[in-house]
C-alpha cells in the first residue's frame, strides 16, 4: 500500500481481555516500530524490529506485551490480560532507512481504551 | 539519559502571526533532531530534521536551528496559516547500549491558528 496500515482503528475491550493489533507496513520497509502514546504525551517506544528480527524490545511495559513479525512484513502487537493502564494509542512506523535519517512512516494508530 | 523537552501548549495565533516552539534536549553526543508533525486525524510525518550543530531544517515555511550551545533546536514559521494548526514533536536519534537506534520524544505542542 502507499502508507503504513493499522488495524483496527479502534478497540474496546474489557479488562482480562486479549488484544491483538496489526499493522502493515509500507513495501520493502525493512525497520518496524512500535511506540505507545498515551492521551497529551509523545510516543514512547515499545519495540524495534529489523526485518523478522526483533532486535530491542527494551520498551515493553511488562511481559503481557508481545510483538511478532514473523516473515519480515507484517507485525502483530500482542497484549494478554489487557488492563486500564493499557489504554493508550499504539503507533507503528516503519523505515527504509532507519532512525538517524528520521524517515519514519506512522500509521494513524490504533486506539485502545479498556474498560 | 537523553531526553527532550519541548514548550507546552496549547499555542494559540492568529493567522500571520509568528510561531515558535521552544525545544531544549539533553543528550550524549551528537544526536539527530527532528520535529514532527500531527495534523487532526492523521497520522505522524516528518516536518524536518537537523543531523548535525549548526545545521538548520526547512520546510513547509517551518525552520529549527541545531544549537549544540544551548542544546536547543527551536521551531520558526513567520507566518502561520490555519492549515499549520496541528500538534507539533520535537524528537532526538538516541542510540541504546545494544547500539540500535530510536527517537525519544517531547510531549507535543499543540497549536491553533484562527481566521
Amino acid at each position: 500500500g502507499a502508507g503504513v496500515s493499522q488495524s483496527p482503528r479502534y478497540k474496546v475491550a474489557k479488562r482480562g481481555q486479549d488484544v491483538a493489533l496489526r499493522c502493515d507496513p509500507i513495501s520493502g520497509h525493512v525497520s518496524l516500530f512500535w511506540y505507545q502514546q498515551a492521551l497529551g504525551q509523545g510516543p514512547e517506544f515499545l519495540t524495534y524490529f529489523q526485518n523478522e528480527a526483533q532486535l530491542d524490545k527494551s520498551g515493553l511495559p511488562s511481559d503481557r506485551f508481545f510483538a511478532e513479525r514473523p516473515e519480515g512484513s507484517v507485525s502483530t502487537l500482542k497484549i494478554q490480560r489487557t488492563q486500564q493502564e493499557d489504554s493508550a494509542v499504539y503507533l507503528c512506523a516503519s523505515s527504509g532507512q532507519g532512525v538517524i535519517s528520521g524517515e519514519l512512516f506512522f500509521g494513524e494508530g490504533s486506539r485502545l481504551t479498556v474498560l | 539519559g537523553n531526553s527532550v523537552t519541548q514548550m507546552e501548549g496549547p499555542v494559540t495565533l492568529s493567522e500571520e502571526a509568528f510561531l515558535t516552539i521552544n525545544c531544549t534536549y539533553t543528550a550524549t553526543g551528537y544526536p539527530s533532531l527532528f520535529w514532527y508533525v500531527q495534523y487532526p486525524g492523521e497520522g505522524l510525518q516528518l516536518l524536518l530534521k537537523a543531523t548535525k550543530a549548526d545545521d538548520k531544517g526547512s520546510n513547509k515555511g517551518f525552520e529549527a536551528t541545531y544549537r549544540k550551545e544551548t542544546t536547543s533546536f527551536h521551531l520558526e514559521k513567520g507566518s502561520v496559516q490555519v492549515s499549520d494548526s496541528a500538534v507539533y514533536f520535537c524528537a532526538l536519534a538516541s542510540i541504546n547500549a545494544g547500539n540500535n537506534r530510536k527517537l525519544i520524544w517531547g510531549l507535543g505542542t499543540s497549536l491553533a491558528v484562527n481566521p
